[in-house]
């Protein structure tokens, strides 16, 4: 079936400091989203990407929905500690019809 | 401000118990999910249903069952429980199909341990 690569797996980073992280598949989706899930709680949806070189922000994080229709990517700035989380990808659209999800980047910021 | 309503919590079953997860969501939607979160793995679809009185399997529907009586509420049924069923479970709503990129809705999940 679709998968969708995630990484980076882990993030160990110090406050004020710039994040990227991405998405890759061999397979096309016609929309990217990326969740946000904190600790104990329930993914949350942050940005969502419909068409492909699509570049959208939201607040401090921006999004890309690559030009292949394979890839996304997202980029926080200036992380501060509620940032802490597990980020994931999700790919729709594709041949399995259902929504994909990539397997999250957990991110842990130092203050 | 409910949204989608899990219950319970946490929970502890033996081998060979059963046990139901509830779910209830008061958006009207449609379209309501059961995905399972492993550690590491992601988000895997076990059941979902596109209507009262419609479901479907997803990708790891076995040793589940499911049923949509309401528009409100999404019951997960575990009928005997198994150690590879320890895990979080999370029930989601959208509006309308998620495979196309609509924007879930997720509660806050179960985390079940089978000992």
């Amino acid at each position: 079936g679709q998968q969708l690569n995630q990484s980076p797996q882990s993030m160990f980073i110090q406050e004020g400091e710039d994040v990227s992280m991405n998405c890759t598949s061999s397979s096309i989706f016609n929309t990217w989203l990326w969740y946000k899930q904190d600790p104990g709680e329930g993914p949350v949806l942050l940005i969502a990407l419909y068409k492909a070189g699509e570049l959208t922000s939201n607040g401090r994080l921006t999004a890309q929905f690559g030009i292949t229709r394979k890839d996304s990517f997202l980029n926080i700035s200036a992380s501060i500690p509620s940032d802490v989380g597990i980020y994931f990808c999700a790919g729709a659209g594709g041949s399995q019809g259902n929504l994909i999800f990539g397997k999250g980047t957990k991110l842990s910021v130092k203050p | 401000n409910a949204g989608v309503t899990q219950t319970p919590k946490f929970r502890i079953l033996k081998i060979g118990q059963s046990m139901t997860l509830q779910c209830t969501q008061d958006m009207n939607h449609n379209y309501m999910y059961w995905y399972r979160q492993d550690p590491g793995m992601g988000l895997k679809l076990i059941y979902y249903s596109v209507g009262a009185g419609i479901t479907d399997k997803g990708e790891v529907p076995n040793g589940y069952n499911v049923s949509r009586s309401t528009t409100e509420d999404f019951p997960l049924r575990l009928e005997l429980a198994a150690p590879s069923q320890t895990s979080v479970y999370f029930c989601a709503s959208s509006y309308s199909r998620q495979g196309k990129g609509e924007k879930l809705f997720f509660g806050s999940g179960t985390q079940l341990s089978v000992l």
